[in-house]
């Protein structure tokens, strides 16, 4: 079965740190794209950051460059988002999400698989 | 960044209603507009990609339409497991956008 999963969310005081990691499983890992994209609470959507397979190309939203960072370690099929110098607007449920690309055929230049999502609370 | 504005912001709607739904770009992204359904509690599901083309498994009373600055996403007839919110996602420009979402209730 297709599927990513997120862990390591939680509570967080507004300057602190937490690091976000999405497992993957039932497909080639290595030959996708991956994507951050978060909800605060009652809200939309927002894309956070984005990654090439071979980590080569990384973007950001602006609400977050320069406090975010993405990576990836394909030999263990799992995506991570290191968050620093949190804000209480980071609140929010974390998804991990897979970018369809060319690997699939044909190509589906959009989000095909999600994670389940992970609750990060920052508030003192 | 691209600005995406989706409207209604919500919609109640019969069971067998033809729904629709619109996203506007604020600049030009030829075909490149997904959309997505949420239910409560749940991760997005991708429905529609490249504006027109219908993802593997989503029934076919769902469909897409569009190009330039102007799309449109319809149910061709309301069902009630189609209570959920749907967003509109542009990936024309690497920093990736969604709507804010359209609401759907049943009347």
């Amino acid at each position: 079965e297709v599927q990513l999963v997120e862990s390591g969310g939680g509570l967080v005081q507004p300057g602190g740190s937490l690091r976000l990691s999405c497992a993957a499983s039932g497909f080639t890992f290595s030959s996708y794209s991956m994507n951050w994209v978060r909800q605060a609470p009652g809200k939309g959507l927002e894309w956070v950051s984005y990654i090439s397979s071979s980590s080569s190309t990384i973007y950001y939203a602006d609400s977050v460059k320069g406090r975010f960072t993405i990576s990836r370690d394909n030999a263990k099929n799992s995506l991570y988002l290191q968050m620093n110098s949190l804000r209480d607007e980071d609140t929010a449920v974390y998804y991990c999400a897979r970018e369809g690309g060319t690997t699939r055929m044909p190509p589906v230049d959009a989000f095909d698989i999600w994670g389940q999502g992970t609750m990060v609370t920052v508030s003192s | 960044d691209i600005q995406m504005t989706q409207s209604p912001s919500s919609l109640s709607a019969s069971v067998g209603d033809r729904v629709t739904i619109t996203c506007q770009a604020s600049q030009d992204i030829s075909n490149y507009l997904n959309w997505y359904q949420q239910k409560p509690g749940k991760a997005p599901k991708l429905l529609i990609y490249d504006a027109s083309n219908l993802e593997t498994g989503v029934p076919s009373r769902f469909s897409g339409s569009g190009s330039g600055t102007d799309f449109t996403f319809t149910i061709s007839s309301l069902q009630p497991e189609d209570i959920a919110t749907y967003y509109c996602q542009q990936y024309d420009n690497p920093l990736i956008t969604f709507g804010q979402g359209t609401r759907l209730e049943i009347k």
